[in-house]
């Protein structure tokens, strides 16, 4: 079976800081990781994705993410945070055994202060 | 760009009303999904298909049914709505290759007084 955690209900961060969010996963198989972000009253907008090669994926708006294989994790960063990057935030795993299915995360909300 | 788009942003229902919401893409994707998101539960796949005339349940297919007669479109159906199903809908779709992201429509808010 294939899940997902974000560890953290929400994350606050100042403008110009660093932002992380969290993801740590579990799967039987190979993993393919996904970030999505939404905004208020929007669907999901992909982010980026870790299939295969570099650990370190960058994607949309200066984000990138580090697949961690012994830590089974997928944390999303960014260096210096925006106050339009707060919204919600979803790692997705699919387990490349196990269909074409995803499986995500509770989600995460970025609240970024001026 | 892909695009997905769905019938409705908001929708209110009665009780016992059958309900219909449809989701069409034109990217040519094999794969289409429909989710349900509710607060602190993250998105729970609902239905999905990956071919036209085929379906698989998902992880709370129960109350719901849905149907693909086109490739390019994928409906769910609430056969008798109740006011636990009031939640954001939201379809997907994506090619059947590994490694490929889904892409989502803007949702459907539905409201079951």
């Amino acid at each position: 079976a294939q899940s997902v955690a974000q560890p953290e209900d929400q994350v606050n961060v100042a403008e110009g800081n660093p932002l992380t969010v969290k993801c740590t996963y579990s799967v039987s198989g190979n993993p393919y990781l996904f970030w999505y972000v939404q905004y208020p009253n929007r669907g999901l907008q992909f982010l980026l994705k870790y299939i295969t090669g570099d650990n370190l994926v960058k994607g949309s708006y200066g984000f990138e993410a580090e697949f961690n294989k012994s830590q089974t994790s997928f944390h999303l960063k960014k260096p210096s945070a925006l106050v339009s990057d707060s919204a919600l935030y979803f790692c997705a795993v699919r387990d490349e055994d196990y269909g074409q299915n995803f499986v995500f995360g509770p989600g995460t909300r970025l609240s970024v202060l001026p | 760009d892909v695009k997905v788009t769905q019938s409705s942003r908001y929708l209110v229902k009665r009780t016992g009303e059958k309900v219909f919401l449809e989701c069409v893409q034109d990217m040519d994707h094999e794969n289409m999904f429909w989710y349900r998101q509710d607060p602190g539960l993250g998105l729970r796949l609902i239905y999905f298909s990956y071919d036209v005339k085929m379906k698989e349940k998902g992880d709370i297919p129960e109350g719901y049914s849905v149907s693909r007669e086109k490739k390019e479109r994928f409906s769910l159906i609430l056969e008798s709505a109740s006011t636990n199903q009031t939640s954001m809908y939201l379809c997907a779709s994506s090619k059947r290759s590994s490694g490929n992201e889904q892409f989502f429509g803007p949702g459907t808010r539905l409201t079951v007084l």
